[in-house]
């Protein structure tokens, strides 16, 4: 079945970067774009952005312009979302998700990762 | 950014009742291409979201059809025919007609 499985929780000091995995199985990896979500404690969900599996090109949050990258290996099927200058408000779950979809506009995610908490504190 | 903003934002519902979301957006979602870019997704209890409704009124692969979405333009409603257990957990709003996609602040629903 489709499945998207990420790493581990982190714990990160402020200043420090982190850099979440999800490997994606079950269905052809390259057909479709993985978006990244994040939720802090107690929050909403928040758009990260997206990337393209087939290409590489990537759609930021203007928030995180900057400080965040995701990357794709087609060799390992995963898909990497690095955020950088970490901040205590960057504490949240980390969600990829497939996105179905190949414009800016029109899309939708399922499924969506387990989901990786990362914390940061000094 | 387009504001995404849930009526109400916690529901107790009695098993076996129906059960409404309301969800406003600040500008349309209405694309040139005629489709309307809302969607739908619960969130169960230490579970990731899900993807219930897609394009205001589309069912997503294996969702029961107590499950409904209606609407247009700048308002939309979810609705739940018959509430059940399963049914408890955060639903969200989420608009995808331009970037970024944002989200409502979620509406969680209860069982009495």
């Amino acid at each position: 079945q489709v499945q998207l499985v990420q790493s581990g929780a982190e714990v990160k000091k402020p200043g420090a970067s982190m850099k979440v995995s999800c490997k994606a199985s079950g269905y052809s990896f390259s057909n479709y774009g993985i978006t990244w979500v994040r939720q802090a404690p107690g929050q909403g969900l928040e758009w990260m952005g997206w990337i393209s599996t087939y290409n590489g090109n990537a759609n930021y949050a203007q928030k995180l312009q900057g400080r965040v990258t995701m990357t794709t290996d087609t060799s390992t099927n995963t898909v990497y979302m690095e955020l950088r200058s970490l901040r205590s408000d960057d504490t949240a779950v980390y969600y990829c998700a497939r996105r179905f979809g190949d414009y800016v506009w029109g899309s939708w995610f399922d499924p969506w990762g387990q989901g990786t908490l990362v914390t940061v504190s000094s | 950014d387009t504001v995404m903003t849930q009526t109400p934002l916690s529901l107790s519902v009695t098993p076996g009742q129906p059960a409404s979301i309301s969800c406003k957006s600040s500008q349309s979602l209405l694309h040139t291409n005629g489709k309307t870019f809302l969607y739908w997704y619960l969130q169960r209890p230490g579970q990731s979201p899900q993807l219930l409704i897609y394009e205001v009124s589309n069912r997503f692969s294996g969702v029961p059809d107590r499950f409904s979405g209606s609407g247009s333009g700048t308002e939309f409603t979810l609705k739940i025919s018959r509430v059940e257990a399963e049914d408890v957990g955060l639903y969200y709003c989420m608009q995808n007609l331009q970037l970024p996609p944002t989200f409502g602040q979620g509406t969680k629903v209860e069982i009495k």
